[in-house]
C-alpha cells in the first residue's frame, strides 16, 4: 500500500462546477498535511496547509480526519485556471515528507 | 523572502554521461535543503537533504549523489547516467515555522 494514495483522475468538470478531492494516507503518526498545486511542466506550489479544524481560503476548503487517516480538497465555483494537478502532502518526522502522485483537474468553458 | 534558483532547466544527456545540477538559495541562511525527482506520471521521490554544510543524507540508494559545499548551495550529481534518471529535478527549501516546502523551477532531465 502506497504512503500517501490519491485518486489520479483526470477530473474533467464544466466551469462553475465544484469539485472535491480525496487523499489517504497510511501513517498514523503524520503531523502536518498540505495540499501542493502543481501546473504542467513547473514546480508544485503551496496551495494550502490542512489543519485538523478544517480551513478555508476563497474558492478552496481543506478537511482533515485523523481517524480516517484523509484528508480532502473541495474546490466550489470552477474557474479555468484552476486546471492542475492536485498533490497531496503528508509529513511525519521533520525530513519525511510523502507526496501523493497527484490528481489531475481540467475545468473546461 | 525565499528564492530558489536551479539550473540548468533542460537537459538532454547520453547514457553513461556525468551530470551537475545545481541549486541556490537566497533569502535565508542555514537553509534545511532537499532533491526531489518526479518520473512522468508520478510523484515525487525524496532523493537527498541537507541540514548544513557537507551533511547529506541519502533516501534511496542509487547512482546518484548530492553535496553541500556552501551553506545555500546544493548539488546533485553522477559520474554514469541511467535511462532511468530521466526526470524533473525540483530542489526545495523547508520553512522551518510552518512545515511546508518550496521547490525551486526544476531541471528537466532526458537520458537518451
Amino acid at each position: 500500500r502506497k504512503e500517501v494514495e490519491q485518486d489520479p483522475g483526470p477530473f474533467n468538470v464544466p466551469e462553475g462546477a465544484t469539485v472535491a478531492f480525496n487523499c489517504t494516507y497510511s501513517n498514523s503518526a503524520s503531523q502536518s498535511f498540505f495540499w501542493y498545486r502543481q501546473d504542467c511542466r513547473k514546480e508544485p506550489k503551496l496551495l494550502m496547509s490542512v489543519y485538523s479544524s478544517g480551513n478555508e481560503d476563497g474558492r478552496f476548503t481543506a478537511q482533515l480526519n485523523r481517524a480516517s487517516q484523509y484528508i480532502s480538497l473541495l474546490i466550489r465555483d470552477s474557474k479555468l485556471s484552476d486546471s492542475a494537478t492536485y498533490l497531496c502532502v503528508v509529513t511525519s518526522e521533520s525530513h519525511d515528507m510523502r507526496f501523493g502522485a497527484g490528481t489531475r483537474l481540467t475545468v473546461k468553458p | 523572502s525565499q528564492t530558489i534558483h536551479q539550473w540548468p532547466a533542460t537537459l538532454v544527456q547520453p547514457v553513461g554521461s556525468p551530470l551537475s545540477l545545481e541549486c541556490t538559495v537566497e533569502g535565508t541562511s542555514n537553509p534545511n535543503l532537499y532533491w526531489y525527482r518526479q518520473a512522468a506520471g508520478r510523484g515525487l521521490q525524496l532523493l537527498f537533504y541537507s541540514v548544513g554544510i557537507g551533511q547529506i543524507s541519502s533516501e534511496v540508494p542509487q547512482n546518484l549523489s548530492a553535496s553541500r559545499p556552501q551553506d545555500r548551495q546544493f548539488i546533485l550529481s553522477s559520474k554514469k547516467l541511467l535511462l532511468s534518471d530521466s526526470g524533473f529535478y525540483l530542489c526545495s527549501q523547508r520553512a522551518y515555522l510552518t512545515d511546508t516546502q518550496y521547490f525551486g523551477p526544476g531541471t528537466r532531465l532526458t537520458v537518451l
